[in-house]
Order: structure tokens, then C-alpha cells, then sequence
């Protein structure tokens, strides 16, 4: 029973480099989000998708992009990797039924952009 | 914007004694609350979930939500070492898909 499995777990990138980070959830939830995690400031909503085909902006979308490739995958794209960007990103994903939902995390992907 | 309010903290209290947590929110619209636990260096794991008005126990831990005073609390009995972490609260409003976190209190337990 996997859960949320993301990958890297850990990535050094250069400013300007491209990177993709991994997610896939063996749970059958619909919704899936990317978070990312900075001292201080909480967990930040990057992008979320609510189910298959769909994706929407967080809080905090500038120089991201995601895909949801199917009901498993989620995967977040930095497209030209900036110092701003180093953090901890977290995938999640929730099986709300109803009202009733919970988020489930994957372990996290520590980013350094030099 | 659905704000989520939390003391930052540190929090500290001395093993054996009950710790408040607690958290504020601004929208009245109706929803769903979670305490989330993170080890340091972890992913955040769900502690409790609460819906209605009142109290819910889940062994050492209880959540209370005041919707009419806007807040939600936990309260760790008998606290551990253990329990040592950052405390996040969160909420899911009943009629969209995106969780609004607090930005997190940190509790220390001495032995």
C-alpha cells in the first residue's frame, strides 16, 4: 500500500534548468495537489487538479506548470528553475466523498536551485 | 481568500500536561477542519478531522470547532516527547476542492 509515491526526493538544479517532479497515488482519488513548503510560510498551494482533465492555479502558480496525465499521475514541471524556488514540494491527493475529504501526502521532494 | 490563522509558536509544555492548540479562520461559509502533525523533515500525517459544532476525542487528542467564534482547537492530553511537532490546521470548504492551511504551531514536550 504505497499511497502517494513522488519522485526525485531530492534534486540539485542550476538557475535555467528544467526539472519534472513525479507523483502517482494508488488510492483512486479523484483530486490531486501540489504543495510547496518554505520556513514560515506553510504549505502554499502551487496548482490542483479535481479530477482527471482538469487542473487549476493555487496560490502560488508563476513558474510552474502541471500535467494530470491520467487518474494516478500528477506531475509538476519547472520549466526555467529559479533561487525562489528552492523548497519542499509535496504532492497530496484527496477521495472526497461528499463533503468529506482528507488529504493524503507523499514524502516530499526537497528542490535546490543554485 | 479563506484565511487560516495560527500562533507560529513555540509552544512548550512539560511532559504529562495538556496542550491547547489552536486556530482561527474567516469565512463562515460551511466546511470541514483537519489537524495535520509534521515530524520535522516529514510529510504532514492527519490527526483528526472534525465537521460539527462540539468536541471529538481520538484517544489523547480532542478537536473542538466553534463555528459561531470561528475557531477550531486540539488539545493533546498526557503529552508525549513524542508529540513533539508542528501543528497544522487546515479546512475544506463543503463545496470546492482546495484545502487552506495555517501556516503551522510548533509544540515542544520536556521531559
Amino acid at each position: 500500500n504505497a499511497g502517494v509515491t513522488q519522485t526525485p526526493k531530492f534534486q540539485v538544479l542550476k538557475t535555467g534548468q528544467s526539472m519534472t517532479l513525479q507523483c502517482a497515488q494508488d488510492m483512486n482519488h479523484n483530486s490531486m495537489y501540489w504543495y510547496r513548503q518554505d520556513p514560515g510560510m506553510g504549505l502554499r498551494l502551487i496548482y490542483y487538479s479535481a479530477s482527471e482533465g482538469t487542473t487549476d492555479k493555487g496560490e502560488v502558480p508563476n513558474g510552474y506548470n502541471v500535467s494530470r496525465l491520467n487518474k494516478r499521475e500528477f506531475s509538476l514541471r519547472l520549466e526555467s528553475a529559479a533561487p525562489s524556488q528552492t523548497s519542499v514540494y509535496f504532492c497530496a491527493s484527496s477521495g472526497r466523498q461528499g463533503w468529506v475529504g482528507e488529504l493524503f501526502f507523499g514524502e516530499g521532494s526537497r528542490l535546490t536551485v543554485l | 481568500q479563506k484565511e487560516v490563522e495560527q500562533n507560529s509558536g513555540p509552544l512548550s509544555v512539560p511532559e504529562g500536561a495538556i496542550a491547547s492548540l489552536n486556530c482561527t479562520y474567516s469565512d463562515r461559509v460551511s466546511q470541514s477542519f483537519f489537524w495535520y502533525r509534521q515530524y520535522s523533515g516529514k510529510s504532514p500525517e492527519l490527526i483528526m478531522s472534525i465537521y460539527s459544532n462540539g468536541d471529538k476525542e481520538d484517544g489523547r487528542f480532542t478537536a473542538q470547532l466553534n463555528k459561531a467564534s470561528q475557531y477550531v482547537s486540539l488539545l493533546i492530553r498526557d503529552s508525549q516527547p513524542s508529540d513533539s511537532a508542528t501543528y497544522l490546521c487546515a479546512l475544506l470548504p463543503n463545496t470546492g476542492n482546495q484545502f487552506y492551511f495555517g501556516t503551522g504551531t510548533s509544540l515542544t514536550v520536556i521531559p
